[in-house]
């Protein structure tokens, strides 16, 4: 158990819907990632938010949004959702701004 | 061309056997993680490293900056090694982001 925490374990949902998906970081933990996993793509980091800042920005659809809040909880918001949004999607976590990172189980979103 | 290859894709090995994964990147980076995931989904952070090697029970770490490789070893490989094995660079350029390999997926059979 890495100390990171996600949910929903599972989501299935509708083309055109918008999901929330939700990660709290390991204690004491300042940084959160979002990941995405699907078949064809391998793992993509998404973005990441430091102490609440958004800090780096990589292949994040503008469909998708997120945020880090006051208790350092993030959110992953996922919206007009097309077949290709079906993945695994991870949050991690680490101390600093740069450093080892530790994973959440993941939820995985299907979009039928 | 992907920044960082892996290889082999897959290996299938007897349970007991020594096992190498290896890992090249072709930028400049600051670490590089190695990670495991299993069947059901989830990903481990098995080692950190920037320099030199690490060890962890069975799992060794190794990685030559200049060269630009890692290795991953497993020694007296147990069919609950069985999983796929990540590695993960934080190129220069990039700072925090990680940089994926397309991963390989190891099956030890006893």
């Amino acid at each position: 158990d890495s100390g990171v925490t996600q949910t929903p374990k599972h989501l299935i949902t509708a083309t055109g819907q918008r999901v929330t998906l939700r990660c709290s970081p390991r204690s004491g933990d300042l940084s959160v990632y979002w990941y995405q996993q699907s078949l064809d793509q391998g793992l993509q980091f998404l973005i990441q938010y430091y102490n609440g800042e958004e800090r780096a920005k990589g292949n994040i659809l503008e469909r998708f949004s997120a945020q880090q809040f006051p208790d350092l909880h993030s959110e992953l918001n996922l919206s007009s959702l097309e077949l290709g949004d079906s993945a695994l999607y991870f949050c991690a976590s680490s101390v600093g701004r740069f450093g080892e990172q530790y994973f959440g189980p993941g939820t995985r979103l299907t979009v039928t | 061309k992907n920044e960082v290859e892996q290889s082999p894709q897959n290996l299938t090995a007897q349970e007991g056997e020594f096992i190498t994964i290896n890992c090249s990147y072709s930028v400049g980076i600051s670490a590089l993680h190695w990670l495991q995931q299993h069947p059901g989904g989830g990903i481990v952070s098995l080692f950190m490293l920037s320099s030199g090697k690490k060890k962890h029970g069975r799992l060794i770490a190794t990685i030559n900056i200049q060269e630009k490789h890692s290795s991953l070893h497993i020694t007296a490989s147990h069919p609950r090694d069985s999983a796929v094995y990540i590695c993960a660079v934080f190129m220069k350029t990039s700072g925090s982001r990680l940089t994926f390999g397309e991963g390989t997926q190891l099956t030890v059979n006893p």
